[in-house]
């Protein structure tokens, strides 16, 4: 089981530039997340997913979209990359099952550098 | 004001020392409460849910306070490998989102 898996692990853009970040999950769980972590600011949920086929805003959605197609994918798009969306991104999983223990695993994250 | 906030310290901490970390949060309707550990540059991992009761897992035990809207985490004879950020992390009822703290760091010295 490799878990959570991000590609690309590094990645500089200039200011304009698109790319794709691909996650992948091998626990066959439902819910799927891409969260970006900046200094002093924490995790911040950008967009989410409850199933295959199905996405949904979080925090800070703009300049971001998202693609579910298969329920073990789960794409983050940056259409025009720009200075302010410089972070580490990580996808998560969860299974979605309304338990309270149930919590999510992350994936080893993507240092995205936009000059 | 931020839903889930710590002290983002340092804790210093020699070996063998005792160190306890507090969280407070905002939203009452929070159903579920985590503790996760962050290394530097890595993603962050589950270290233990909180349970109503308390609950302990080797070294650490973690605290929920319902009606203080607190939650503690206590790690009892500190390593050198517990050189981490601590998360404190809440769900709310009836969503799968996490609201994470921006985190407490430690630093255990020889």
């Amino acid at each position: 089981n490799a878990g959570v898996t991000q590609t690309p692990k590094f990645r500089v853009l200039k200011t304009g530039q698109s790319m794709t970040l691909l996650c992948a999950q091998d626990m066959n769980h439902e819910y799927m997340y891409w969260y970006r972590q900046d200094p002093g600011m924490g995790l911040r949920l950008i967009h989410y997913s409850v199933g295959e086929g199905t996405t949904a805003k979080g925090e800070v959605p703009d300049g971001y979209n998202v693609s579910r197609l298969k329920k073990q994918n789960f794409l983050l798009g940056l259409e025009s990359a720009a200075p302010s969306q410089t972070s580490v991104y990580f996808c998560a999983s969860s299974s979605g099952h309304i338990r309270s223990t149930d919590t999510q695993y992350f994936g080893p994250g993507t240092r995205l550098t936009v000059l | 004001r931020k839903e889930v906030e710590q002290d983002p310290g340092p804790f210093n901490v020699p070996e063998g020392a005792t160190v306890a970390f507090n969280c407070t949060y905002s939203n009452s309707a929070s159903q579920s409460f985590f503790w996760y550990r962050q290394d530097c540059r890595k993603e962050p991992k589950l270290l233990m849910s909180v349970y109503s009761s308390g609950n302990e897992d080797g070294r650490f035990t973690a605290q929920l306070n319902r009606a203080s809207q607190y939650i503690s985490l206590l790690i009892r004879d500190s390593k050198l490998s517990d050189s981490a950020t601590y998360l404190c992390v809440v769900r709310n009822t009836g969503f799968q989102k996490l609201v994470f703290g921006t985190g407490t760091r430690l630093l255990v010295s020889p």
